[in-house]
Parts: C-alpha cells; structure tokens; sequence
C-alpha cells in the first residue's frame, strides 16, 4: 500500500527566502506526481505534475525533482512572497490501474511579510 | 470559466438524511474522480469513473453510491447520513492517467 510523507508539517518563513518541500513515497512503481496547492476553505490547484521518466519540473519560481528509485520528491520554491502562503500537497499516481492519486498531509506555508 | 464545479458549496443536514452532491466537468475528460478530505485535512480517493464506468471504489461505505449519467457529470448520493460522514468532498477529473487531475472547489458536509 502508498504512503505518502510531507516533511515539514508546518513551515514559516520571512518573506524572499529560498525553500524546498519535501515529500516521499514507499512504493516507487508510480506514473506521475503531482504537486499541489491549496488556499484555506478553496479546492486544489495543481502546480507541477513529474512524469515517472522525469527528474524535474519548472513552472515560474517553482522547481519540482522527483528520484523515483528513492521514493522522494522536493518542491522548491525561489524568492518565496505572501501570495506563496497556503497548504502544499504531495500526490502519487499508481502504476497501476487508473491514476487514483495517493496524497500526503501537506505542508502548511507561512511566508510573512 | 468553471473547469471543475460541484453542488452546494455548503452542506448541512441531519443524522440520518439521503443527501446529494453534484459535480459537473466542462474540460472534456474522461476520467472523474470523489477524495474525501477529513477533518485532519487528508485526502483520500473514494471513487474514481472512466468513460461512466466505475473503476476503483476504495473500501467506501454502501450508503455512498456515486452515479455518473454521462462523461461530464459525476453526482455522490449519501444515505442515512453519519456523524463521521463531515467532511469536504472533492470531485476531480483528468484526460488519461498520465495527465494532471483538476479539483472543483469542494462541498463541506456537515452532519449534526
């Protein structure tokens, strides 16, 4: 059976610092993994997805790795901003079956002015 | 646009009730899915369709029956609501497995 860690629970930060969200996984036949946030009372916004043949995604000031044969993934985040605050979510994508994604418990973020 | 919608937003309803949450997807996916996000924040997949056949039901109780009338909608009907049912819902959908999966807003279930 998946499980999935997030690695902090909770992180606070001042505004403009460089950080990474980790994230790892036990089971490393997966297909893809996703990163994903959500803001308080809101659904989920999806960030980044790594294919499993990936090693790395980019998307702005986001940075996602994936070592799949480690079971682990990091999401950096440059020059972080108040706007960045908000619970970030780690998912992985059996490799088999449907692509049912299987969650860990978040990361809550605090970027402070 | 709306890619991902789901009906009510709020929930609020007694022990016991049948109740049902809506979720419609105008992004042409064939692929729609329930989580259940519990109190403690942890989601978990709960049902998952593919071209309105159920694929995957994750030890979910009897009294939730999902129903998908066509590709774009997939509805949850709850009977005899539980305590322990509150919670948010989830209703998310993707193209093929390889491909990210959007998340409507959420329904919060409340049951007093």
């Amino acid at each position: 059976k998946q499980e999935v860690t997030q690695i902090p629970a909770a992180l606070s930060v001042p505004e403009g610092e460089n950080l990474v969200l980790n994230c790892s996984f036990t089971d490393s036949a997966i297909y893809n993994l996703q990163w994903f946030r959500q803001d308080p009372g809101k659904g989920l916004t999806s960030l980044l997805l790594i294919q499993s043949s990936q090693r790395e995604q980019t998307s702005g000031r986001l940075n996602a790795s994936l070592d799949k044969s480690s079971g682990r993934s990091t999401l950096y985040i440059a020059a972080s901003q108040p706007g960045d605050s908000a619970t970030y979510l780690c998912a992985v994508s059996s490799d088999s079956g449907y692509s049912t994604l299987t969650f860990g418990k978040g990361t809550m973020l605090l970027v402070s002015p | 646009d709306t890619a991902v919608s789901q009906t009510p937003k709020y929930l609020v309803t007694q022990m016991g009730n049948d109740k049902s949450i809506k979720c419609e997807q105008n992004l042409g996916h064939d692929t729609m899915y329930w989580y259940k996000q519990d109190s403690k924040k942890f989601l978990k997949i709960m049902f998952s369709y593919n071209n309105k056949e159920l694929i995957i039901n994750e030890t979910v109780p009897n009294r939730f029956s999902p129903k998908s009338p066509d590709k774009a909608h997939l509805n949850l009907h709850i009977n005899s609501l539980e305590l322990g049912d509150s919670a948010v819902y989830f209703c998310a959908s993707s193209q093929v497995r390889t491909e990210k999966q959007y998340f409507g807003p959420g329904t919060r279930l409340t049951v007093t």
